[in-house]
């Protein structure tokens, strides 16, 4: 099975832009989706198929994918963004698996 | 408006067995494929199980292969996981989830609430 590698923290000061990114050797060949994750709460899309953003989300948060790298990035960083962030994709091992990266926590000073 | 709850969580002791349930509604509920993920507590996302729509493909991984069934029922909007053989790392928050098609690929878009799965002796 493949990985998704994140770094464990960020921290990005209010109104400047924050970037997370994720690796993995899957991100070659299937979309990368993002999640954000407040305490006690359930996990929320951000973006899905590496760029697009689902409706209700704030513009201030963009995505990219490339090569085996994928990047969120929150452009004028608010408070209520301060979350765990989690990336996502298919699975090498098989079209019907997926994997998730081990998440990324960040913080707005 | 998409809602997918879950039931079901609770304390086991280890090897015991539990039935989660998750009970969905606001969209066509047999058209979609559907996964079970969990969280340990402090932890990251995991993948546990997928069933397709017609329930003729299902998938799990390895950590719970074999202990683990998912299965459906379309004509309830319902999804549900037998676990059995319980273990204390299969501690966690257990979430429904449901997969969007999406060009040559798909994404998860929606989760439940999630109900949580303590397996203590």
């Amino acid at each position: 099975s493949s990985e998704l590698t994140q770094d464990p923290a960020v921290s990005v000061a209010l109104g400047q832009t924050g970037r997370i990114t994720c690796q993995g050797d899957s991100l070659r060949t299937y979309y990368v989706s993002w999640y954000q994750q407040k305490p006690g709460q359930a996990p929320v899309l951000v973006i899905y198929a590496n760029n697009k953003r689902p409706s209700g989300i704030p513009d201030r948060f963009s995505g990219s994918s490339s090569g085996t790298t994928a990047s969120l990035t929150i452009t004028g960083a608010q408070a209520e963004d301060e979350a765990d962030y989690f990336c996502n994709s298919r699975d090498t091992s098989g079209d019907h698996h997926w994997v998730f990266g081990g998440g990324t926590k960040l913080t707005v000073l | 408006e998409v809602q997918l709850v879950e039931s079901g969580g609770g304390l086991v002791k280890p090897g015991g067995s539990l039935r989660l349930s998750c009970a969905a509604s606001g969209f066509t509920f047999s058209s979609y494929s559907l996964n079970w993920v969990r969280q340990a507590p402090g932890k990251g996302l995991e993948w546990v199980s997928s069933v397709r729509s017609r329930s003729r493909d299902i998938y799990y991984a390895d950590s719970v292969k074999g202990r683990f069934t998912i299965s459906r029922d379309n004509a309830k909007n319902s999804l549900f996981l037998q676990m059995n053989s319980l273990r204390v790392e299969d501690t966690a928050v257990y979430y429904c989830t449901r997969d969007i098609n999406y060009g040559s690929g798909s994404y998860i878009d929606f989760w439940g609430l999630g109900t949580l799965v303590t397996v203590s002796s």
